[in-house]
């Protein structure tokens, strides 16, 4: 079947710029996780949806960052005015509820120029 | 707070059983032991998890020691498509998000 998908899997923006990544859940699971990754670190917590309720965003490390569930299904994490420091790999992973196994997309590559 | 220690790199031969260690003292009694992988620029991969027994599937065994203080990964016949970063994750049945901490960096040498 298929995994949960992310696009674009590159991405390059200019300082400044706002930009949306895009993820698509495995289909039927409830739960929806994004991740930042900073190169030759691990994964860090950004956000957690269950359906279209946005539980917990203590991740999110600024409010230009934003993301949304809107039909609890595909989710999108949006970036306002990127910054330098904005550059990493973005991770969304699914899981059937909440405590499943979270399964992982292969990221989104974002590079602020 | 990642909540679980491992060694940053290890080298495994190929063929030869891999055994990767976590250390993960402060560990709850409803908090599983989750083991991924991440092979350069892809997403991690889920490999095991346990609470409590020892685990088994196609691709790994989980060894969790009695007091549940540690475990052990162990990839019965490394190759050379094993090298990857693996991480140990604890969290319980209820929880909403992983501490991914830095992982253990296994090279499978031919």
């Amino acid at each position: 079947g298929a995994g949960v998908s992310q696009s674009p899997r590159y991405k390059v923006a200019k300082r400044g710029q706002d930009v949306a990544l895009r993820c698509d859940p495995i289909s039927g699971h409830v739960s929806l996780f994004w991740y930042q990754q900073a190169l030759g670190q691990g994964p860090e917590f950004l956000t957690y949806f269950q359906n279209e309720a946005q539980l917990d965003k203590s991740g999110l490390p600024s409010d230009r960052f934003f993301a949304e569930r809107p039909e609890g299904s595909v989710s999108t994490l949006k970036i306002q005015r990127t910054q330098q420091e904005d550059s990493a790999v973005y991770l969304c992973a699914s899981s059937f509820n909440r405590g499943d196994t979270q399964y992982f997309g292969p990221g989104t590559r974002l590079t602020v120029l | 707070d990642a909540k679980t220690t491992q060694p940053p790199s290890m080298d495994c031969a190929e063929g030869r059983a891999a055994n990767l260690p976590c250390n993960h003292s402060t560990i709850s009694g409803n908090e599983y032991v989750y083991w991924y992988r991440q092979i350069h620029s892809q997403g991690p991969q889920y490999i095991i998890h346990g609470l409590k027994n020892n685990e088994t599937n196609e691709m790994a065994s989980l060894i969790i020691t009695e007091d549940r203080k540690s475990s052990t990964l162990i990839l019965p016949h490394a190759t050379l498509r094993d090298t990857a970063v693996y991480y140990c994750i604890v969290s319980p049945q209820t929880g909403n998000q992983f501490y991914f901490g830095t992982g253990t960096s296994l090279t499978v040498i031919p």
